[in-house]
C-alpha cells in the first residue's frame, strides 16, 4: 500500500521563525520517489522539489531544506526565516517505481505565517 | 509558454445538470489526471489516463465521466448522479513514465458551486 501521512494540519509561526513541516510515508516499492508542493491561496500547486528512494542526501535551496530520512520513512520540510509569501498549504507526494502513474499525497499542513 | 489551462476558473451547476470542466495541456504530456479538493482537505484522485482514448478510476470516480480523444485534452464531466459536487476541482499532467522521477504539473483549478 502507498501512503502519505502530514500530520500536522495547520501550523501558525511569527515571521522569522523556522518552521519544520513533517512528511512521513508508506510504501512496498523499493524504488520510489517523494514530492513536496506548495499551494497559495490562489490554489495552482507549484511543485518544490523531488528526491529519489536511492538518494538520501539532504538538500538546501535558499531558505528552504529538505530532510530525507528512509530509516524513519520520513521527508520533513524545513523552512529558515519564514515569510509572510510562505504562508500556503504544502503537500507531501509519493510515487512508487511499481505503481505506475499514480501519485499518493498526504492531506497538507497549512502554514500560516504572521507579521 | 508550456502549461495546463483549465476552464472556466468558476463554474456554478444547477440541480440535476451535469457541467464539464476542461483540461488543455501543451506540454506534450502523456499522463493526465483529476483531482478532487475539499475544504481544508488533500486531493483525491477521481480519474487519470495515461494514453489516448484510455483511462482509470480513482478513488472517488462515482457521479464522474470523463474521455481522452487527444493527447491535449482531458474533460471531466461532473453528472447529476455527484450529490455533492461543490469543491475545487485540479488537473494535472506528467512527462512519459521515464523512471517515476517526474513531478505533475498542475492547471489553476475550477471551483464548482450549486446554485
Amino acid at each position: 500500500a502507498q501512503k502519505v501521512t502530514q500530520a500536522q494540519t495547520e501550523i501558525s509561526v511569527v515571521e522569522k521563525e523556522d518552521v519544520t513541516l513533517d512528511c512521513v510515508y508508506e510504501t512496498r516499492d523499493t524504488t520510489y520517489y517523494l514530492f513536496w508542493y506548495k499551494q497559495p491561496p490562489s490554489g495552482e500547486l507549484v511543485f518544490l522539489i523531488r528526491r529519489n528512494s536511492f538518494d538520501e542526501q539532504n538538500e538546501i535551496s535558499g531558505r528552504y531544506s529538505w530532510n530525507f530520512q528512509k530509516s524513519t520513512s520520513s521527508f520533513n520540510f524545513t523552512i529558515t526565516a519564514s515569510q509572510v509569501v510562505d504562508s500556503a498549504v504544502y503537500f507531501c507526494a509519493l510515487r512508487g517505481a511499481n505503481t505506475g502513474n499514480q501519485f499518493y499525497f498526504g492531506t497538507g499542513t497549512s502554514l500560516t505565517v504572521i507579521p | 509558454d508550456g502549461g495546463i489551462t483549465q476552464s472556466p476558473k468558476y463554474l456554478f451547476r444547477k440541480e440535476g445538470q451535469n457541467v464539464t470542466l476542461s483540461c488543455e495541456q501543451n506540454l506534450n504530456h502523456d499522463a493526465m489526471y483529476w483531482y478532487r479538493q475539499d475544504p481544508g482537505q488533500g486531493l483525491r484522485l477521481i480519474y487519470y489516463s495515461q494514453i489516448v482514448n484510455d483511462f482509470q478510476k480513482g478513488d472517488i470516480a462515482e457521479g464522474y465521466s470523463v474521455s481522452r480523444e487527444k493527447k491535449e485534452s482531458f474533460p471531466l464531466t461532473v453528472t447529476s448522479a455527484q450529490k455533492n459536487p461543490t469543491a475545487f476541482y485540479l488537473c494535472a499532467s506528467t512527462p512519459p513514465f521515464l523512471g517515476g522521477h517526474q513531478p505533475q504539473h498542475f492547471g489553476d483549478g475550477t471551483r464548482l458551486s450549486i446554485l
